[in-house]
């Protein structure tokens, strides 16, 4: 069945570095997004992306987010300088089209900021 | 704001046992409300429900949307052990992209 891959599993950094997280969405999918989980908090929505744009993003992406997809199969976040409060479950997800709120979540990326 | 509460928080079974699961949602041009089961990592999808009052079934797993209460419930009947995990409820509007607001999901335990 096809999934949505993300790399690494989990990330340490201190606080002010900068971390970029990997993600491969579903091959034939077209909007994906980005969402994090607090550890014992429940699952926020970052940013959407399609089109090679956002097409919608939440309070908590502020400046030092920013998403990109460099190639035909990737989908990055960068946060810029990490705060300890970035401490996180970083989710990627993908639909087919806009029509589609099934999302497929890839497992994770947890971020730890020291 | 987009509001998804689900209750309880969290939930001891005996296996065998059967549970519902309550969410109740607040979402801007609703689409959809869709549950998800999170156990270790990812969540993964279990229903998507459009339409008052049509019940989705899975196996032991049943849901149904009331869409004039803005209310859903998700039933297990004759729970296991490998039913313990996180259930997240999820609300989906109409617009551009596919954006969720989920709650703060209902943890089920099943004990022997």
């Amino acid at each position: 069945e096809p999934e949505v891959t993300q790399t690494p599993s989990h990330q340490v950094t201190q606080m002010g570095q900068e971390v970029i997280l990997h993600c491969v969405p579903i091959s034939n999918h077209l909007y994906f997004y980005w969402y994090r989980q607090i550890l014992g908090q429940k699952v926020e929505f970052l940013v959407s992306f399609y089109n090679n744009e956002i097409s919608e993003k939440s309070e908590i992406f502020d400046d030092q987010f920013s998403v990109e997809r460099p190639d035909g199969s990737n989908f990055t976040l960068k946060i810029r300088s990490t705060k300890l409060e970035d401490s996180a479950m970083y989710f990627c997800a993908s639909t087919p089209n806009s029509g589609a709120n099934v999302l497929t979540f890839g497992a994770g990326s947890r971020l730890t900021v020291l | 704001e987009d509001k998804v509460v689900q209750s309880p928080l969290s939930l001891v079974v005996h296996e065998g046992d059967t549970v519902t699961l309550n969410c109740s949602y607040e979402v801007t041009n609703f689409r959809s409300l869709l549950w998800y089961k999170q156990e270790k990592k990812a969540p993964t999808f279990l229903f998507m429900l459009t339409s008052s009052g049509i019940e989705k079934k899975s196996g032991r797993l049943s849901s149904i949307l009331d869409k004039k209460e803005l209310f859903s419930i998700l039933n297990i009947t004759a729970t296991q052990t490998g039913d313990s995990a996180v259930y997240l409820c999820a609300g989906g509007g109409a617009g551009t992209a596919s954006k969720l607001t989920f709650g703060t999901g209902t943890r089920l335990q099943v004990t022997l």
